[in-house]
């Protein structure tokens, strides 16, 4: 039951792109194609910005996309906007759990 | 519109125990598995436990397998978490958040702090 593993960090400019990546294993990521991405702003609840790796949530822009490759996924922020600094997770079906990422940090410069 | 919120928050000493809610609307509560989904402050977040959308299946973290114990009544719409033997690493603000492999709707959270 181990956490993913996402880069601590990613930052780019107003309209530049973003993709933050999610490591696990063949166990989870890589065995079942029910990874999802939350949004978290400081002292709110995380919001599901995709889902089944690469599948939008009705009312997310399009700018949010995903995909996975072997026991990898990503997500991609294209079109930075202001308001996409946050913190996203990543998540993945293990089976009979749920695994969470740890967390990236994005800063629109 | 899907609603989740928690309640039963607090500050419990070590050992204690705490029993959260989540009193769900909006949805038909009967057909969706739920989970718990905590997050220390400042850090990431860590799935806590799931229950099957009739109750007959429940899984657990192992940090907190024989001290919590996840339940729903669905008559009543809600989702529970009984904590027992609570530690200071227990700590944190605790989420229901609806689904199974996905979870697409979160409440906003009820504060749990362990300490003396």
């Amino acid at each position: 039951q181990s956490a993913l593993t996402q880069p601590p960090s990613a930052s780019g400019s107003p309209g530049q792109s973003v993709t933050i990546s999610c490591t696990g294993t063949s166990s989870d990521v890589g065995g079942y194609n029910y990874v999802s991405w939350y949004q978290q702003h400081p002292g709110k609840a995380p919001k599901l910005m995709i889902y089944e790796v690469s599948k939008r949530p009705s009312g997310v822009p399009d700018r949010f996309s995903g995909s996975k490759s072997g026991n990898t996924a990503s997500l991609t922020v294209s079109g930075l906007q202001a308001e996409d600094e946050a913190d996203y997770y990543c998540s993945s079906y293990a089976g009979s759990n749920n695994l969470f990422g740890t967390g990236t940090k994005v800063t629109v410069l | 519109q899907v609603q989740l919120v928690e309640s039963g928050g607090g500050v419990v000493q070590p050992g204690r125990s705490l029993r959260l809610s989540c009193a769900a609307s909006g949805f038909i509560f009967t057909t969706y598995g739920m989970h718990w989904v905590r997050q220390t402050p400042g850090k990431g977040l860590e799935w806590v436990a799931v229950i099957w959308y009739d109750g007959s299946y429940k899984y657990y973290v192992d940090s907190v397998k024989g001290r919590f114990t996840i339940s729903r009544d669905n008559s009543k719409n809600t989702l529970y978490l009984q904590m027992n033997s609570l530690r200071a690493e227990d700590t944190a603000v605790y989420y229901c958040a609806r689904g199974v492999m996905t979870l697409d709707y979160w409440g906003q959270g009820t504060l749990v702090t362990v300490s003396s």
